[in-house]
């Protein structure tokens, strides 16, 4: 069983420009959730996808939007980039039936918008 | 709107020593409760998980925390801390339908004194 992987790991941006990130969930899991760390905080929920529908969002504007592949795969992309979008992005996977189940969280991917 | 408060930003203690990280949260009803530990570029991996049930829970690497209702508190400790035990910690309450859209504290950075 692989773990959860992200890439790149570290992307410098400008603001104003667009982001991808990509997250590569274990195998089987069902439920793939993006969460924001800005320097000195804990993390924040974005949003999460179960069956590669959305299925809960935290407080983030629209320009922040995801898709999840049959694949296990994941992205999150950022439109309109702003300086306080600079932080670690997390996402953790984990496969829901029914009742919780553990989150596996990756090891990030660092944002810099310039 | 469920919260997490993580009252001390920094701790240090001398290897050996005891270890409590305080947590305390706002939710409506019976939480899930967490608690994560992060390295320096690692992910967070899970400590520790509350539910239900017993109120003293025993996590990974010797860590075990306590659920007090009345003080609506999780506070994470240790009897004797090992230098490999510096990181940061992050107590989170499960919102959503199984508690699997995590909502974190600020984090206590824990500095360990040989």
């Amino acid at each position: 069983e692989t773990g959860v992987t992200q890439s790149p790991t570290h992307l410098i941006k400008t603001r104003g420009q667009q982001v991808t990130l990509r997250c590569s969930s274990q195998s089987g899991h069902n439920t793939v959730s993006w969460y924001q760390q800005a320097l000195g905080q804990g993390p924040q929920f974005i949003f999460q996808y179960y069956r590669e529908e959305e299925n809960g969002r935290g407080n983030f504007p629209p320009r922040f939007s995801g898709l999840q592949f049959p694949n296990y795969s994941s992205e999150l992309n950022v439109n309109a980039l702003e300086l306080d979008d600079s932080a670690l992005y997390l996402c953790a996977s984990s496969f829901v039936a029914g009742d919780y189940n553990e989150q596996f969280f990756g090891p990030g991917t660092r944002l810099t918008v310039l | 709107a469920q919260s997490v408060t993580q009252p001390d930003i920094h701790i240090t203690v001398s290897e050996g020593a005891s270890l409590e990280l305080r947590c305390n949260y706002s939710y409506g009803a019976t939480p899930y409760l967490f608690w994560y530990v992060q390295s320096p570029g690692q992910g967070l991996q899970l400590l520790l998980k509350y539910f239900s049930g017993d109120t003293l829970v025993q996590g990974i690497k010797g860590f075990e925390a306590e659920f007090k209702r009345s003080q609506s508190s999780f506070n994470l400790r240790k009897p004797s801390v090992h230098w490999s035990d510096a990181a940061e910690y992050f107590c989170a309450v499960g919102a959503g339908e199984y508690g699997n859209k995590l909502v974190f504290g600020a984090g206590t950075i824990l500095r360990v004194k040989s």
